[in-house]
């Protein structure tokens, strides 16, 4: 079975302070990859996605993630935060079956506080 | 539609009610998904569509809670006699075939009273 564990719960920062984020997996196969955000009051959007290729990808609103293989990682990374970016963010994953969609295993999210 | 669209937005159940759930997925999207998002975090995977027939259940509690996605019309879940721990939001989730990346509708808040 996939797992996913986000070790920081609730982390807090004071605007233009860097963000990193960790999210690490647990699959016995090739997986694709997701950072989402809930805003206060909103729902899920999707930030960014690996699927294959550059291990660095980059995603919306300044926001970059880094697959290690080795590591079973993607972490989630920003340069200097803003207040805007206060929200929950949910690291998640799938596995890659043949054309079928499968359904997404999330972490238990990360709670971000940017303090103006 | 380009979004996903679930309704309604909340829904209060006293127990043992039944609750019902609809969502809308984006159109041209032929997988639909459904999780239960309990205490702000913690989602879980319930039942998935592909069209219309069931593709995994795994995650659907079997007693109570039933689903469908038939031609034409938006899918639903149903909770028959709603219990306190079913407080929660339902999020559905549409993607295409071959494409992995699931888009969300705004969600149900349900709460059991």
């Amino acid at each position: 079975a996939q797992s996913v564990s986000q070790h920081n719960h609730h982390v807090i920062l004071s605007e233009a302070a860097s963000l990193e984020l960790g999210c690490n997996y647990s699959y016995g196969g090739t997986v694709n990859l997701f950072w989402y955000v809930q805003y206060p009051g909103q729902h899920l959007q999707l930030l960014l996605k690996y699927f294959s290729g550059d291990p660095l990808v980059k995603g919306i609103k300044g926001f970059e993630a880094e697959f290690i293989k080795s590591k079973f990682s993607f972490n989630l990374r920003k340069p200097s935060v803003q207040w805007s970016d206060t929200a929950e963010y949910f690291c998640a994953v799938t596995g890659i079956s043949s054309g079928s969609a499968r359904q997404l295993t999330f972490g238990s999210g990360t709670q971000l506080t940017v303090l103006p | 539609g380009e979004e996903v669209a679930q309704t309604p937005k909340h829904l209060v159940r006293g127990e043992g009610q039944k609750a019902k759930l609809y969502c809308a997925p984006i159109k041209g999207h032929s997988y639909v998904f459904w999780y239960q998002q309990v205490l702000k975090n913690e989602f879980k995977f319930l039942i998935s569509f592909q069209n219309e027939n069931v593709f995994d259940e795994t995650g659907m509690p079997k007693e109570r809670f039933s689903a469908k996605c038939l031609p034409n019309s938006p899918c639903s879940l149903e909770i028959q006699a709603t219990k306190l721990e079913d407080s929660a939001v339902y999020f559905c989730a549409s993607t295409g075939r071959g494409l992995y990346e699931q888009y969300f509708g705004p969600g149900t808040r349900l709460t059991v009273t």
